[in-house]
């Protein structure tokens, strides 16, 4: 089944102390990326990646950490959580568009989400 | 810079009724993407429809069709027959081909809830 997995679910952390979530995909996606959802504020991009080692900053980098080592995987790193960073994550992979075929914009297929409380 | 407007925090609206999403948007790209995502309330996201830029007919995905007037950038989603199960929170988003690094911007949301 093609699809974007994400884990842990669930995350409870204390403030400082370093975590990762996971996300991987199995449909040789080039681009992928990271989200955080707050109230009121929608979806905003964390990071996201073109392809394997080309990373770059979303709309809130501050605090996180990516890396693109293998075309599947893209592991967001919390360095230093804050309690700030509580929020729900996702992990989203998509073709890129133009290269798979131009003029049709995909869409992405989203994880299942990451909820982190940092206390 | 691309911008998702979505001004509708809450609809409510019974069960068998259709209803209305409104989403506005701005792009200077002349190609890109307009879609619909679901967030029940388990969170996960799930694609409900999808308009490209140069599609010459509305969008349809059984009971969802999409009512994309160009000219007014707007991109409302219809749902017809509606059901209980369709509360949930709605999120309009857009992807440009050729500008904003390919970025899937998003709206802040419509919450639905549906009534018996």
């Amino acid at each position: 089944e093609a699809q974007v997995t994400q884990n842990p679910r669930y995350l409870i952390t204390v403030t400082g102390k370093k975590l990762t979530v996971t996300c991987s995909q199995n449909m040789n996606h080039e681009y992928m990326s990271w989200y955080r959802q707050d109230p009121g504020l929608g979806l905003r991009q964390i990071y996201y990646s073109m392809n394997v080692e080309v990373t770059d900053k979303g709309d809130v980098p501050e605090g996180y950490k990516v890396s693109r080592k293998e075309k599947r995987n893209f592991p967001l790193i919390l360095e230093s959580p804050s309690p700030n960073q509580t929020s729900l994550y996702f992990c989203a992979s998509s073709l890129a568009t133009q290269v798979a075929n131009p003029g049709r914009v995909y869409g992405y297929t989203f994880g299942s989400g990451t909820r982190l409380t940092v206390v | 810079a691309q911008k998702i407007t979505q001004t509708q925090p809450g609809m409510f609206v019974q069960e068998k009724e259709a209803v209305t999403l409104d989403c506005t948007y701005d792009t200077s790209d002349p190609s890109y993407g307009l879609f619909w995502y679901k967030q029940p309330s388990s969170g996960e996201m799930i694609f409900l429809i999808y308009q490209g830029s140069y599609d010459q007919q509305n969008a349809t995905e059984g009971r969802y069709s999409l009512n994309f007037q160009k000219a007014r950038k707007s991109a409302n989603l219809v749902i017809s027959a509606s059901q209980l199960g369709d509360s949930a929170m709605y999120f309009c988003a857009m992807r440009e081909e050729n500008t904003g690094f390919q970025k899937l911007v998003f709206g802040t949301g419509t919450r639905l809830l549906v009534s018996p």
